[in-house]
């Protein structure tokens, strides 16, 4: 099946610095790519997408480009604010086909600093 | 429209109780399925329901029931808790659209065992 491995955290920033958080991934074909955020003591969210190569996802400032060259999915934003303190979540789907399921990365810790 | 809905929010059992964490979706999606969220883990599936009547295991389903009687409700039974099920709990759904894989969360139930 499919996998992903996203970068671990913690990452620490201060407020107006670029970020970038790093997912690669490992599938059959050319399955969606997702970026799910989680704020402090709620569910996940899906913060952007992609669904095929050389696509690029966007949502509040965030972009990631889906570059089946380097099988990676990174998440990046030009500057960071305090409001985009959460945990950070790489996704594809279990299998390439449409099953409902997707595996997620284990989860990157962002903490922006005034 | 309520999304994807979750009781009790929180939650304290002792060892060997059992109950129902309840889930339940207002968009008439097909997916559903329920994960647990551990520091350093990710979400892992637990089980998962591609409709009413059908449901199947995940990657940690030991310890855990469910069933699909209806589109709407998805309930994850503890039938003995033990504290390895300490964890927060969400549900999530999708539909059986070109869209498929993005799934929708429940704001969460945060489980303790004692």
């Amino acid at each position: 099946g499919n996998s992903v491995t996203q970068m671990e955290g913690p990452v620490t920033l201060s407020e107006e610095a670029f970020l970038t958080i790093n997912c690669t991934y490992t599938a059959t074909g050319y399955p969606s790519l997702f970026w799910y955020v989680q704020y402090p003591g709620e569910g996940l969210q899906l913060l952007l997408k992609a669904t095929k190569a050389d696509d690029k996802g966007s949502n509040k400032g965030f972009e990631a480009t889906y570059r089946k060259e380097t099988t990676s999915f990174h998440l990046e934003k030009g500057s960071v604010q305090v409001s985009d303190s959460a945990v950070y979540f790489c996704a594809l789907p279990e299998l390439s086909s449409n099953t409902g399921k997707l595996i997620f990365g284990q989860g990157t810790t962002l903490q922006v600093k005034p | 429209n309520a999304g994807v809905t979750q009781t009790p929010k929180f939650q304290v059992l002792k060892t060997g109780q059992s109950m129902t964490l309840q889930c339940a979706q207002d968009m008439n999606h097909e997916y559903m399925s329920w994960y647990r969220q551990d520091p350093g883990m990710g979400l892992r599936l637990i089980h998962y329901s591609v409709g009413a009547g059908i449901t199947d295991q995940g990657e940690v389903p030991n310890g855990y029931n469910v069933s699909r009687s209806t589109t709407e409700d998805f309930p994850l039974r503890l039938l003995s808790a033990a504290p390895s099920q300490t964890s927060v709990y969400f549900c999530a759904s999708s539909w059986t659209g070109d869209d498929t894989d993005t799934q929708y969360f429940g704001p969460g139930t945060r489980l303790t065992v004692l």
